[in-house]
């Protein structure tokens, strides 16, 4: 398996822009979550998706962020407008089954997409 | 919610040393703890994790310990190698029911090993 992809790899914008990140996660996976790593914050989950249905979104900043899962294999941050404190990494990871839970709760990430709104 | 505070955020150790790296968290029901490490230009991955039912787990020369009663958790590495140079990071998580399936990440530890 390739893995959880995640492209572009990075991205720079202007501010006002739209910035749209993607995420291709692991065949079988039925979780799919999205984080955001920044140095002040280190790594914050914005959303995460259990069968493509979101779950939990209180961790996506603002109205300015939206998130789509329109099937299993396929998922995408948006953020518009873009605003220079959007520039962070963001991170696309996969699993199946529930974290903590019995079944298998290792996550696997994604490569991430750098992004530079200027 | 739980709070996961990491020590300490730098570590440089002499090749062959071990090196430790320690989490403390907030919530009592946290249940699941694992260790990820993150190399320049990837995304974190897996390394090793525990239960809150198990003290101590090893895997080769990395372990993990936990102690429920103080609410802390480590990491060790022994005989450090340069390929263990990244940032880890720990997390924990509750697995509660529907809704809260969550890992909190503390804020990492850059280790060097330096050859």
């Amino acid at each position: 398996d390739a893995g959880v992809i995640q492209s572009p790899r990075h991205e720079v914008t202007e501010m006002g822009q739209e910035v749209t990140l993607r995420c291709k996660p692991i065949s079988g996976h039925d979780y799919l979550f999205w984080y955001r790593q920044t140095m002040m914050r280190g790594l914050e989950l914005l959303i995460y998706f259990n069968n493509n249905v979101p779950i939990d979104d209180s961790g996506m900043p603002e109205d300015r962020f939206s998130a789509k899962m329109p099937n299993a294999s396929f998922s995408t941050l948006k953020i518009q407008p873009s605003e220079p404190r959007d520039s962070a990494v963001y991170f696309c990871a996969s699993t199946t089954g529930g974290i903590g839970s019995a079944t298998n709760e290792k996550l696997f990430f994604g490569s991430g997409t750098q992004l530079s709104v200027l | 919610g739980e709070n996961v505070e990491q020590h300490p955020s730098t570590l440089s150790v002499q090749e062959g040393d071990s090196a430790v790296i320690k989490c403390t968290y907030s919530d009592s029901a946290s249940n699941y703890f694992p260790w990820y490490k993150q190399e320049l230009g990837k995304g974190p991955q897996l390394i090793i994790d525990i239960r809150s039912n198990v003290g101590e787990k090893k895997d080769q020369r990395i372990a993990v310990t936990l102690n429920k009663t103080a609410k802390h958790f480590s990491l060790h590495i022994t005989e450090t190698q340069p390929e263990d140079s990244a940032v880890y990071f720990c997390a924990a998580s509750s697995g509660k029911e529907t809704g809260a399936n969550n890992l909190f990440f503390g804020t990492g530890t850059r280790l060097t090993v330096i050859p």
